[in-house]
């Protein structure tokens, strides 16, 4: 079992459309997460950060994390064709440098 | 959120040169760097962490010798290719890893990264 698994996609939905993507994972000691969303040919951009448990809000995006589950959701609403790109969650324990990253899920937004 | 910068954004160089690619957080300091490389439509991949003033942490599979890694400062890290083959041809990304001691805060800021192509 990977230490973060994310679905693939590809995701393909109509413009706006309520958007939600996952990820799971097995070390229960991950208290820092992160999602980043990365364009074709670009880096990623860091887009959602939470600490330990709760839901962020951020404009149309909603990050949430459920450590009981470890299980944690990107919510987009109202989906645009510029959000098509492939989104990546990350996890971090409190010590040690080590990240680590899902393979990332495919999103397209179709107008 | 931070910036990295990163360039050249794009190299193109023959095979046997060395290549040079630089990373800068420009409004933080990161004692921690990573940098990455990335093939299409596949995930990042790990390759060095680089601490300020110390000797850079390779993934297994990745050669030191050939990917050099400098961080001399807080706000630049360096990522030399030496010698390099067509099948160095690769997205090089870095990262700067920003940390704050007692503000629950630890996250990576990426560079634009860096494509490179060996002829």
């Amino acid at each position: 079992q990977k230490e973060v698994e994310q679905d693939p996609g590809p995701l393909s939905v109509p413009e706006g459309a309520i958007v939600s993507l996952n990820c799971t994972y097995s070390n229960s000691a991950f208290q820092y997460f992160m999602w980043y969303r990365q364009y074709s040919r670009k880096g990623p951009e860091l887009l959602m950060y939470t600490y330990s448990s709760g839901n962020k809000e951020d404009g149309r995006f909603t990050a949430q994390v459920d450590k009981s589950s470890k299980y944690i959701s990107l919510f987009i609403r109202d989906s645009q064709p510029s959000d098509s790109a492939t989104y990546l969650c990350a996890m971090k324990e409190n010590y040690g440098q080590n990240f680590v990253f899902g393979p990332g899920t495919r999103l397209s937004v179709l107008p | 959120g931070a910036v990295v910068s990163q360039h050249p954004s794009r190299v193109i160089c023959k095979s046997g040169t060395s290549v040079k690619i630089e990373c800068r957080s420009l409004d933080f300091q990161a004692t921690t760097m990573f940098w990455y490389r990335q093939f299409p439509k596949q995930s990042l991949m790990l390759m060095a962490t680089s601490n300020e003033g110390s000797k850079a942490t390779y993934e297994q599979g990745v050669e030191k010798d050939k990917f050099l890694i400098n961080h001399a400062s807080l706000t630049l890290s360096t990522l030399t290719v030496t010698s390099a083959h067509p099948e160095d041809s690769s997205f090089y990304i870095c990262s700067a890893r920003d940390f704050m001691t007692g503000h629950n805060t630890d996250t990576q800021y990426f560079g634009p990264g860096t494509r490179l192509t060996v002829l």
